[in-house]
């Protein structure tokens, strides 16, 4: 069935530094990819999406980048704040007609150090 | 910037008892979702519903989940008879329009907690 798998479960990394999440889904309909942030008791939060006509997109802090031919993407956030510590969660749907439903990885805890 | 809003936040039950899970969608969205989270899990999708009909369910929503729409503001989720592993935080989600340019907007959640 659907699946998406993401990496690492975990990561900590020094204010300032880089953080990398990776997540690779099986469906190659999938077209739809957002990454969601979730704090502690939360809501999960939009906070970068991309399509599978663009191979990378950046915000600011935040970019992700999407490689159809291995079905993976991956999420860069740069110089990491304190702020930016919360679980991550990456998704895919096939979004042709409808929003079809999301298909959530198992979620990264970022630790990020002062 | 409009929400999706949810009552009760927090909802306690006891076992085969029936909860009824309240939503308030965007207003002009037309496409609406649940979706749960166990503890320490990923978010799960359970249903979607458009033009007042389930267009999509997974296999968590057996015959024990309902969906209604009631009037033109609240979306529910009604579970008939609770068991100890429904106990989740229940996020009700909506989207604009279909099509693959629309996002989805989660509201704050209900933990719901059987007994």
């Amino acid at each position: 069935g659907e699946n998406v798998e993401q990496h690492p479960s975990t990561l900590s990394v020094q204010e300032g530094d880089s953080a990398v999440i990776k997540c690779t889904y099986s469906d190659s309909a999938s077209n739809y990819f957002p990454w969601y942030k979730q704090e502690l008791g939360k809501r999960p939060q939009l906070i970068i999406d991309i399509r599978s006509n663009v191979g990378e997109k950046k915000d600011q802090r935040i970019a992700v980048t999407l490689n159809k031919t291995a079905k993976h993407f991956s999420l860069h956030i740069t110089e990491t704040q304190p702020e930016d510590s919360a679980v991550y969660f990456c998704a895919a749907s096939k979004a042709y007609r409808g929003t079809d439903k999301l298909i959530f990885g198992t979620g990264t805890r970022l630790q990020v150090f002062p | 910037e409009p929400e999706v809003t949810q009552t009760p936040s927090h909802q306690v039950t006891q076992m085969g008892q029936e909860v009824i899970l309240r939503c308030v969608p965007i207003s002009n969205h037309l496409y609406f979702y649940w979706y749960r989270q166990i503890l320490g899990q990923k978010v799960e999708f359970l249903v979607s519903f458009y033009n007042n009909e389930i267009s999509e369910k997974s296999e968590i929503f057996d015959d024990q989940f309902s969906v209604e729409r009631p009037d033109g503001s609240n979306f529910t989720l009604k579970i008939r008879s609770t068991k100890l592993e429904d106990s989740a935080m229940y996020f009700c989600a909506s989207s604009r329009t279909g099509g693959s340019n629309e996002k989805l907007f989660f509201g704050s959640g209900t933990q719901l907690s059987v007994l």
